[in-house]
């Protein structure tokens, strides 16, 4: 699976739009980005996975650039609720396959009030 | 949907006992399972992935004997450290997977075992 890369941390304020940055400049064309987040204590949660194309579902938003080398995660208002350690994974997905997530250091968000 | 429960959330035992951790998926089929450990201020580390009804598949550097796990139904999987020392004192978590489209990972939310 792909490396990648993020900030150690990063701040937000309440009610503000976050963006947590990710690269993975060596991601191979069957690859999907996934993103997790994981508060404090608690198991990861997942967010949403995407292969090219922008996502979005009720918790954020997905934008992968073109080259798919980078992608942005977006949390359109965020609450205190979200600051959590967020990790962009890089893998295959196949139907009946059950590849392992390898999980790196992620960035904290901290939402400020 | 996709609810995975573990349990005990927390567990402290004295060292050279055995400590069982059991992980369900509530309200799903899970063809795997996966197990990873978590210990303070660093990342998730995957020891050992399940199949129903086979033998786990370890990672490399995980002792097979110390952690035993059993994946005996598709929807639990239990986790075994056997003669627990301190240095196993951790964040263990596991997580399902339905085995569908895009297999997403759906994690428990994870036992905190202290060896005194």
């Amino acid at each position: 699976d792909a490396k990648t890369t993020q900030p150690p941390s990063m701040d937000c304020a309440e009610g503000r739009a976050a963006n947590l940055p990710c690269n993975h400049s060596t991601i191979s064309g069957n690859e999907y980005v996934y993103w997790y987040r994981q508060i404090h204590s608690q198991g990861p949660q997942y967010i949403i996975h995407g292969l090219k194309n922008n996502e979005t579902n009720e918790m954020a938003s997905l934008i992968i650039t073109e080259d798919r080398k980078s992608s942005t995660l977006i949390l359109p208002h965020a609450t205190l609720r979200d600051t959590a350690v967020y990790y962009c994974i890089v893998r295959v997905a196949n139907r009946g396959s059950n590849y392992k997530l390898t999980f790196g250091k992620g960035t904290l968000l901290t939402v400020n009030p | 949907g996709a609810v995975v429960s573990q349990h005990p959330s927390w567990v402290i035992c004295k060292s050279g006992t055995s400590v069982k951790i059991e992980c369900r998926s509530l309200d799903f089929q899970a063809t795997t399972m996966f197990w990873y450990r978590q210990f303070p201020k660093q990342s998730l580390m995957l020891m050992a992935t399940s199949n129903e009804g086979s033998k786990a598949t370890y990672e490399q550097g995980v002792e097979k004997d110390k952690f035993l796990i059993n994946h005996a139904s598709l929807t639990l999987s239990t986790l075994t450290v056997t003669s627990a020392h301190p240095e196993d004192s951790s964040f263990y978590i596991c997580s399902a997977s339905a085995g569908r489209t895009y297999n997403e990972q759906f994690f428990g939310p994870g036992t905190r075992l202290t060896v005194l």
